[in-house]
């Protein structure tokens, strides 16, 4: 069936370091797609999301990238820093569907 | 404000309990949704709500009751659980109706363990 989905399940970092989080999608009618932090203990996070007109979009310190060709998606985060150690969850939503699709997490630990 | 709030933050209750998750937000958000999140696995959608009338039941044990008493508050009622339902019980919020790509903003979630 149609999935999103991560391609590693964890991920260590160095501090300071940049970090990048892939996620494949096989849909080409997803058409949003959204980044979420979870930590420990804690509801996912809002991060970045990205529409299927763009291929990029920054935040503070974060970047997301869409590639519709490969049906890509990564999460780059710029000098990694401790607090950024957490689950990292992509998600995509079709039009005129109603469920935000969930990809299986990357979990990311930042190494002092 | 994109806040959701939760409470209790930690429930333990035995399988002949019957108790109730609460969620609320004020941002003005029509549609509501209730997730379940087991250890290191993505959040499972359970309900959605959409302008304050249930609009999607993901096939949930009827021991689940959801409750939606104004726009915005978002209840969730159990009885009779099992241990298996033990889980994080997390809601989530977003602007628009259920088929919008609005962002779905998330509580901090119920800890629940069933006994």
């Amino acid at each position: 069936g149609e999935s999103v989905g991560l391609h590693l399940p964890t991920l260590s970092v160095q501090e300071g370091d940049n970090s990048i989080i892939n996620c494949a999608y096989s849909n080409s009618a997803s058409d949003y797609f959204i980044w979420y932090k979870q930590e420990s203990g804690k509801g996912p996070q809002f991060i970045i999301d990205i529409r299927s007109n763009m291929d990029k979009r920054q935040g503070q310190r974060v970047t997301v990238l869409l590639n519709k060709t490969v049906k890509h998606l990564s999460l780059q985060i710029a000098a990694t820093q401790p607090g950024d150690s957490a689950v990292y969850f992509c998600a995509e939503k079709r039009s005129n569907d109603y469920k935000l699709s969930f990809g299986a997490g990357t979990t990311v630990t930042v190494r002092a | 404000d994109t806040e959701v709030t939760q409470t209790p933050k930690h429930l333990v209750m035995g399988m002949t309990n019957k108790k109730s998750l609460k969620c609320e937000q004020h941002m003005g958000h029509r549609a509501m949704y209730w997730y379940k999140q087991k250890a290191k696995k993505p959040p499972e959608l359970m309900f959605v709500y959409s302008y304050e009338k249930l609009s999607i039941n993901e096939s949930v044990p009827s021991r689940f009751s959801p409750e939606c008493p104004n726009s915005s508050l978002l209840n969730l009622h159990l009885h009779a659980l099992q241990p298996e339902d033990s889980a994080l019980y997390l809601c989530a919020s977003s602007q628009g109706g259920i088929t919008s790509t609005d962002t779905q903003y998330f509580g901090p979630g119920t800890r629940l363990t069933v006994l």
